[in-house]
Protein backbone atom coordinates (compact mmCIF):
# COMPACT_ATOMS: atom_id res chain seq x y z
CA UNK A 1 0.00 0.00 0.00
CA UNK A 2 1.86 2.73 -1.39
CA UNK A 3 -0.84 5.68 -0.85
CA UNK A 4 -2.60 8.17 -3.02
CA UNK A 5 0.16 9.60 -5.18
CA UNK A 6 -0.68 12.82 -7.03
CA UNK A 7 1.97 14.90 -9.59
CA UNK A 8 2.83 17.30 -9.74
CA UNK A 9 2.81 18.63 -6.60
CA UNK A 10 2.62 22.47 -7.62
CA UNK A 11 1.95 23.96 -10.74
CA UNK A 12 2.45 27.38 -11.42
CA UNK A 13 1.05 28.46 -14.96
CA UNK A 14 -0.38 31.41 -16.77
CA UNK A 15 -3.96 32.71 -17.54
CA UNK A 16 -5.66 30.86 -20.19
CA UNK A 17 -3.30 27.99 -20.18
CA UNK A 18 -4.26 24.55 -20.00
CA UNK A 19 -3.14 22.41 -17.16
CA UNK A 20 -3.00 18.12 -16.61
CA UNK A 21 -3.04 16.73 -13.28
CA UNK A 22 -2.26 13.12 -12.59
CA UNK A 23 -3.35 10.84 -9.56
CA UNK A 24 -2.02 7.54 -8.78
CA UNK A 25 -4.66 5.67 -6.59
CA UNK A 26 -4.27 2.68 -4.28
CA UNK A 27 -3.83 -0.46 -6.23
CA UNK A 28 -7.48 -2.35 -6.25
CA UNK A 29 -9.27 0.97 -5.34
CA UNK A 30 -12.05 0.77 -8.05
CA UNK A 31 -13.46 4.08 -6.53
CA UNK A 32 -11.65 7.57 -7.00
CA UNK A 33 -12.63 11.36 -6.45
CA UNK A 34 -11.48 14.45 -7.32
CA UNK A 35 -11.93 17.42 -5.17
CA UNK A 36 -10.87 21.46 -5.09
CA UNK A 37 -9.80 23.46 -2.02
CA UNK A 38 -9.20 26.76 -1.77
CA UNK A 39 -8.01 28.29 1.68
CA UNK A 40 -10.14 28.55 4.85
CA UNK A 41 -12.36 25.66 3.08
CA UNK A 42 -13.21 21.83 3.16
CA UNK A 43 -12.44 19.99 0.26
CA UNK A 44 -15.46 20.23 -2.32
CA UNK A 45 -16.37 17.51 -4.22
CA UNK A 46 -15.33 17.53 -8.26
CA UNK A 47 -15.99 14.09 -9.62
CA UNK A 48 -16.08 10.67 -9.23
CA UNK A 49 -15.34 7.62 -10.75
CA UNK A 50 -15.93 3.73 -10.10
CA UNK A 51 -13.71 1.90 -12.14
CA UNK A 52 -13.32 3.60 -15.42
CA UNK A 53 -16.96 4.95 -15.63
CA UNK A 54 -17.37 8.75 -14.22
CA UNK A 55 -20.75 8.75 -12.51
CA UNK A 56 -20.73 11.94 -10.76
CA UNK A 57 -19.81 15.11 -11.43
CA UNK A 58 -20.22 18.00 -9.80
CA UNK A 59 -22.02 21.42 -11.36
CA UNK A 60 -18.79 23.15 -10.16
CA UNK A 61 -16.94 21.39 -12.87
CA UNK A 62 -17.63 23.69 -16.20
CA UNK A 63 -16.43 23.06 -19.59
CA UNK A 64 -13.09 23.34 -18.99
CA UNK A 65 -12.73 20.77 -16.50
CA UNK A 66 -12.62 17.20 -17.84
CA UNK A 67 -11.43 14.12 -16.10
CA UNK A 68 -10.49 10.32 -16.83
CA UNK A 69 -9.74 6.94 -15.24
CA UNK A 70 -8.82 5.26 -18.55
CA UNK A 71 -9.17 1.29 -17.79
CA UNK A 72 -9.69 1.95 -14.06
CA UNK A 73 -5.92 2.87 -12.88
CA UNK A 74 -4.47 6.00 -12.75
CA UNK A 75 -6.66 9.33 -13.52
CA UNK A 76 -5.93 12.98 -14.94
CA UNK A 77 -8.19 16.09 -14.53
CA UNK A 78 -7.35 18.77 -17.14
CA UNK A 79 -8.40 22.57 -16.80
CA UNK A 80 -8.34 24.41 -20.24
CA UNK A 81 -8.13 27.85 -20.37
CA UNK A 82 -7.16 28.38 -16.68
CA UNK A 83 -9.03 31.68 -15.08
CA UNK A 84 -7.43 33.32 -11.66
CA UNK A 85 -10.22 31.43 -9.72
CA UNK A 86 -8.92 27.91 -10.77
CA UNK A 87 -5.86 28.61 -8.33
CA UNK A 88 -6.85 25.86 -5.40
CA UNK A 89 -5.18 22.97 -4.40
CA UNK A 90 -6.84 20.01 -6.04
CA UNK A 91 -7.25 16.75 -4.20
CA UNK A 92 -7.83 13.49 -5.54
CA UNK A 93 -8.90 10.01 -3.00
CA UNK A 94 -9.41 6.22 -3.54
CA UNK A 95 -11.04 4.27 -1.66
CA UNK A 96 -12.49 0.49 -1.86
CA UNK A 97 -16.54 -0.44 -2.84
CA UNK A 98 -18.73 0.38 0.27
CA UNK A 99 -18.55 2.37 3.05
CA UNK A 100 -14.92 2.67 3.08
CA UNK A 101 -13.19 5.57 4.16
CA UNK A 102 -11.40 7.82 1.21
CA UNK A 103 -7.65 7.86 1.34
CA UNK A 104 -6.13 11.31 0.01
CA UNK A 105 -2.92 11.92 -2.26
CA UNK A 106 -1.31 15.46 -0.64
CA UNK A 107 -2.49 17.34 -3.86
CA UNK A 108 -1.61 19.23 -6.49
CA UNK A 109 -1.44 22.83 -5.61
CA UNK A 110 -2.58 25.68 -8.48
CA UNK A 111 -1.31 28.69 -9.19
CA UNK A 112 -2.28 31.10 -12.18
CA UNK A 113 -0.38 34.04 -12.90
CA UNK B 1 -25.41 25.12 -0.51
CA UNK B 2 -23.14 24.39 2.40
CA UNK B 3 -24.65 20.37 3.57
CA UNK B 4 -21.95 19.73 6.25
CA UNK B 5 -21.05 22.94 8.90
CA UNK B 6 -18.57 23.13 11.28
CA UNK B 7 -19.15 26.31 13.05
CA UNK B 8 -16.12 26.80 15.25
CA UNK B 9 -13.15 27.34 13.01
CA UNK B 10 -10.91 26.93 15.95
CA UNK B 11 -10.36 25.29 19.44
CA UNK B 12 -7.73 25.53 22.05
CA UNK B 13 -7.50 22.82 24.74
CA UNK B 14 -5.02 22.06 27.35
CA UNK B 15 -2.97 18.71 26.72
CA UNK B 16 -4.54 15.83 28.52
CA UNK B 17 -7.65 17.67 28.91
CA UNK B 18 -10.68 16.31 25.88
CA UNK B 19 -11.28 18.05 23.02
CA UNK B 20 -14.84 18.33 21.50
CA UNK B 21 -15.13 19.09 17.81
CA UNK B 22 -19.05 19.69 16.23
CA UNK B 23 -20.30 19.51 12.66
CA UNK B 24 -23.98 19.59 12.01
CA UNK B 25 -25.46 18.89 8.41
CA UNK B 26 -29.09 19.48 6.70
CA UNK B 27 -29.62 16.19 4.35
CA UNK B 28 -31.48 13.71 6.75
CA UNK B 29 -30.38 11.03 3.27
CA UNK B 30 -26.59 11.10 4.59
CA UNK B 31 -25.43 7.86 5.19
CA UNK B 32 -22.35 7.92 6.67
CA UNK B 33 -19.89 10.24 8.08
CA UNK B 34 -16.55 10.47 9.01
CA UNK B 35 -13.64 12.60 10.20
CA UNK B 36 -10.14 13.46 8.68
CA UNK B 37 -7.48 15.37 10.34
CA UNK B 38 -5.19 17.39 7.94
CA UNK B 39 -1.70 18.95 8.63
CA UNK B 40 0.13 21.81 6.52
CA UNK B 41 1.12 20.42 3.04
CA UNK B 42 -0.26 17.34 3.27
CA UNK B 43 -4.17 15.42 2.23
CA UNK B 44 -6.77 14.74 4.61
CA UNK B 45 -6.07 11.50 6.90
CA UNK B 46 -9.01 9.99 7.91
CA UNK B 47 -9.66 9.14 11.71
CA UNK B 48 -12.68 7.72 12.06
CA UNK B 49 -15.95 6.58 10.51
CA UNK B 50 -19.68 6.15 11.86
CA UNK B 51 -22.53 4.95 9.78
CA UNK B 52 -26.37 6.20 10.30
CA UNK B 53 -26.94 2.91 12.45
CA UNK B 54 -25.15 3.54 15.08
CA UNK B 55 -24.71 6.66 17.91
CA UNK B 56 -21.02 5.89 18.82
CA UNK B 57 -17.94 4.60 17.11
CA UNK B 58 -14.90 4.45 19.59
CA UNK B 59 -11.18 3.92 18.23
CA UNK B 60 -8.64 4.73 20.99
CA UNK B 61 -8.66 8.02 22.15
CA UNK B 62 -11.27 8.86 19.45
CA UNK B 63 -14.82 8.25 19.45
CA UNK B 64 -17.58 10.16 17.26
CA UNK B 65 -21.14 10.82 18.63
CA UNK B 66 -23.91 10.81 15.95
CA UNK B 67 -27.40 12.23 16.75
CA UNK B 68 -29.11 11.93 14.29
CA UNK B 69 -32.21 14.30 15.26
CA UNK B 70 -30.55 16.86 15.79
CA UNK B 71 -28.18 15.86 12.57
CA UNK B 72 -25.21 16.62 14.66
CA UNK B 73 -21.96 14.15 15.07
CA UNK B 74 -18.97 15.51 17.69
CA UNK B 75 -15.71 14.13 17.97
CA UNK B 76 -14.38 13.24 21.30
CA UNK B 77 -10.25 13.30 21.46
CA UNK B 78 -8.99 12.39 25.39
CA UNK B 79 -7.13 12.91 26.34
CA UNK B 80 -5.65 15.49 24.07
CA UNK B 81 -2.20 15.61 22.49
CA UNK B 82 -0.12 18.08 21.41
CA UNK B 83 0.42 16.37 18.16
CA UNK B 84 -3.30 15.88 17.91
CA UNK B 85 -2.88 20.02 16.59
CA UNK B 86 -4.07 19.80 13.39
CA UNK B 87 -7.43 20.97 11.25
CA UNK B 88 -10.04 18.61 11.47
CA UNK B 89 -12.83 17.88 8.76
CA UNK B 90 -16.00 16.07 9.25
CA UNK B 91 -18.13 14.43 5.99
CA UNK B 92 -20.55 12.93 5.02
CA UNK B 93 -22.27 11.06 2.23
CA UNK B 94 -25.50 9.03 1.21
CA UNK B 95 -25.90 5.54 1.26
CA UNK B 96 -23.80 5.20 -2.95
CA UNK B 97 -20.88 6.65 -1.67
CA UNK B 98 -20.69 8.68 -4.56
CA UNK B 99 -20.18 12.19 -3.53
CA UNK B 100 -19.02 13.46 -0.11
CA UNK B 101 -19.45 16.63 1.61
CA UNK B 102 -16.66 18.42 3.77
CA UNK B 103 -17.69 21.20 6.25
CA UNK B 104 -15.06 24.04 6.66
CA UNK B 105 -12.81 22.31 9.39
CA UNK B 106 -12.29 23.36 12.79
CA UNK B 107 -7.87 24.34 13.65
CA UNK B 108 -7.19 22.23 17.01
CA UNK B 109 -4.43 23.88 19.15
CA UNK B 110 -3.56 21.18 21.59
CA UNK B 111 -0.99 23.81 23.96
CA UNK B 112 1.59 21.57 26.11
Amino acid sequence: DTGVSQDPRHKITKRGQNVTFRCDPISEHNRLYWYRQTLGQGPEFLTYFQNEAQLEKSRLLSDRFSAERPKGSFSTLEIQRTEQGDSAMYLCASSHRGPQPQHFGDGTRLSIL
Amino acid sequence: DQQVKQNSPSLSVQEGRISILNCDYTNSMFDYFLWYKKYPAEGPTFLISISSIKDKNEDGRFTVFLNKSAKHLSLHIVPSQPGDSAVYFCAASGDNFNKFYFGSGTKLNVKP
